[in-house]
This record gives C-alpha cells, structure tokens and sequence, in this order.
C-alpha cells in the first residue's frame, strides 16, 4: 500500500455521531476514489475526485460527503452516521497512464457503528 | 449496479493446481482489469487487458477476454499456498469510466 496511507483503520461509533475517514497519497495523483465493501456487494464507488475542490457522486453516496482541499487528501465524511455503514472503506489512487485507469489501494479502514 | 460477476464464488484446490476464474460483464468496455485481495489488506492490480486483445500473459497468470460473450476468464497455473486470496474483476464500464468492481471468487490453494 505504499503512497496511500488511510486512518483511522479502525473504528467504532455510535449510531447518530458524525465520522471522518482520511486518505493521504504521496503520488501526486489526480484521481482518488472511496469504496465501501461488504459481504455480498463487493465493491462499490461511494464518491470519487478527479482534482482539488472536485468531486462527483458514485453508486452509493447517500449519507456521505467528501472534501479535496489538498492533491495529497481526499475526505469521507458520514453526517450522522447508521447501522447500515458498518463496512470497511477503502481509499484509491488511480493511474490512467496508457488511458487506462489502474487502481491503487489503502489498506482500509474498518468503521463499526453501534 | 454490479457490472462484473465472478464465478465460482469459491473455489478450494491443491497447491500445484491450475485455478480458473471467470467474469461477465453487462455493457461494453474498453478494458477489464484482474486485482487481489488478500484477508485483510485493500486490493492489488494483477493484470490488465484492452477489448481488442483475446490474451494475455503476465507470469503465472493468463487471462481472457471474449467480448461478443461479455466474459473473461483468469487462469492461474501451478497454484500456490500464497495464491490464497480473493479474485476480483472490474471493468471500466461506470460514469466518467469508473471502475466497477464484481463480488469477486474466494480462491483456497492448500498445501
């Protein structure tokens, strides 16, 4: 997971609290990406960036907000976090050299919510 | 919406053993991409390959593409204990060509 660190990696909150998860990159990409997975969905694009202050919705960003006010972080805001976040989130970097995009990975960051 | 549908959802051989994983996909792509996960850790790239290639070869791995069947398959010869993991297809098929990511197939090599 070298150049994309992610944190908190783990946490438990409460059911109504508001949560932040961060990614760092240290690859100057432009492109970073947040993905949800959970047992029997795979993986699904929450919201993704595609430069600072820009940003776009995925498949299931309902209940989640992001900010990119730096190349290197990109936000995953839950307002007022559910049961049904429980997941582990992951961050991505992409690469689009050859106009192809290839993934890079955080190693996640598992949130609980009680 | 899922785009990429792996199949089988797991698969359990002995190390030595050739492991086939296939993926099929809704609409039209310009390329569809392999990545691993191991327990644990977020995915990793393993290959990539373009709507206008049939095969391609990187080591131990060898993959397919069939686009009038909408289908890849991954090959992974003589098998490890190390090649335990999660097999995940994604295509390039999203808005603004996002990946999208299938359910993926538990891969189990025994020793």
């Amino acid at each position: 997971d070298a150049g994309i660190t992610q944190s908190p990696r783990h946490k438990v909150t409460e059911t109504g609290t508001p949560v932040t998860l961060r990614c760092h990159q240290t690859e100057n990409h432009r492109y970073m990406y947040w993905y949800r997975q959970d047992p029997g969905h795979g993986l699904r694009l929450i919201h993704y960036s595609y430069g600072v202050k820009d940003t776009d919705k995925g498949e299931v960003s309902d209940g989640y907000s992001v900010s990119r006010s730096k190349t290197e972080d990109f936000l995953l805001t839950l307002e007022s976090a559910t049961s049904s976040q429980t997941s582990v989130y992951f961050c991505a970097i992409g690469s689009s050299g050859a106009g192809a995009n290839v993934l890079t990975f955080g190693a996640g960051s598992r949130l609980t919510v009680l | 919406s899922q785009q990429g549908e792996e199949d089988p959802q797991a698969l359990s051989i002995q190390e030595g053993e050739n492991a086939t994983m296939n993926c099929s996909y809704k609409t039209s792509i310009n390329n569809l991409q392999w990545y691993r996960q191991n327990s644990g850790r977020g995915l990793v790239h393993l290959i990539l390959i373009r709507s206008n290639e049939r095969e391609k070869h990187s080591g131990r791995l060898r993959v397919t593409l069939d686009t009038s069947k909408k289908s890849s398959s991954l090959l992974i010869t003589a098998s490890r204990a190390a090649d335990t993991a999660s097999y995940f297809c994604a295509t390039d098929g999203g808005s603004q060509g996002n990946l999208i990511f299938g359910k993926g197939t538990k891969l189990s090599v025994k020793p």
